[in-house]
């Protein structure tokens, strides 16, 4: 079984939209929770990153939202950029990195 | 500075043929792991190293096998391929617990006919 769910798979947003990607997870042993950018042809890249003694993260225009007791947490992209277009998964550590199911973003002009 | 390295970039096997899958890091990283991405379906982790001569198994290791005889090296075995197995394979590696980035290789892409 999937131990961490996200959604949705796709996402279509305009250029200065908000984009918003959601995970769930339910290993509460999970420590670590980042979010990892690919491009086609590319492995992914860290993101952002968050420790669950924290309820959000913000670097730039990239904002992470934790929510420990619903045990979820997002991504959301302020002023979404048509070079934000990329896989985003989301990702869960305990000893082990575990990745959710990815969402491809397309930012349009 | 190389990062992680992989080889062959890409790759077209047989049912039944067996290779491996090279992976290579120069950060002196303690951790190193093995994933597939399919789509729809994420990254999946095959295999993972804490250290040289430590390996353990992932989400999804049937039908493949590592070794991890030095720091810097994560092979990644097929013994008998087969058309299930056709993917993108990504090698990741990361200091360890302290410092988590994980930084990963360009990927291989095997295609098993």
């Amino acid at each position: 079984q999937q131990q961490v769910k996200q959604s949705p798979q796709s996402l279509i947003v305009q250029k200065g939209g908000i984009s918003i990607i959601n995970c769930a997870y339910e290993n509460t042993a999970f420590d670590y929770f980042p979010w990892y950018q690919q491009f086609p042809g590319k492995g992914p890249a860290l993101l952002i990153a968050i420790r669950p003694d924290v309820s959000e993260k913000k670097e730039g225009r990239f904002t992470i939202s934790f929510n420990k007791s619903a045990k979820q947490f997002s991504l959301h992209i302020m002023d979404s950029q048509p070079g934000d277009s990329a896989t985003y998964f989301c990702a869960a550590m305990s000893g082990k990195l575990i990745f959710g199911q990815g969402t491809e973003l397309s930012v349009k002009p | 500075n190389a990062g992680v390295t992989q080889t062959p970039k890409f790759q077209v096997l047989k049912t039944g043929q067996s290779m491996t899958l090279q992976c290579a890091q120069d950060m002196n990283h303690e951790y190193m792991s093995w994933y597939r991405q399919d789509p729809g379906m994420g990254l999946r982790l095959i295999h993972y190293s804490v250290g040289a001569g430590i390996t353990d198994q992932g989400e999804v290791p049937n039908g493949y096998n590592v070794s991890r005889s030095t720091t810097e090296d994560f092979p990644l075995r097929l013994l008998s391929a087969a058309p299930s197995q056709t993917s993108v394979y990504f090698c990741a590696s990361s200091y360890g617990q302290l410092n988590t980035e994980a930084f990963f290789g360009q990927g291989t892409r095997l295609t098993v006919v």
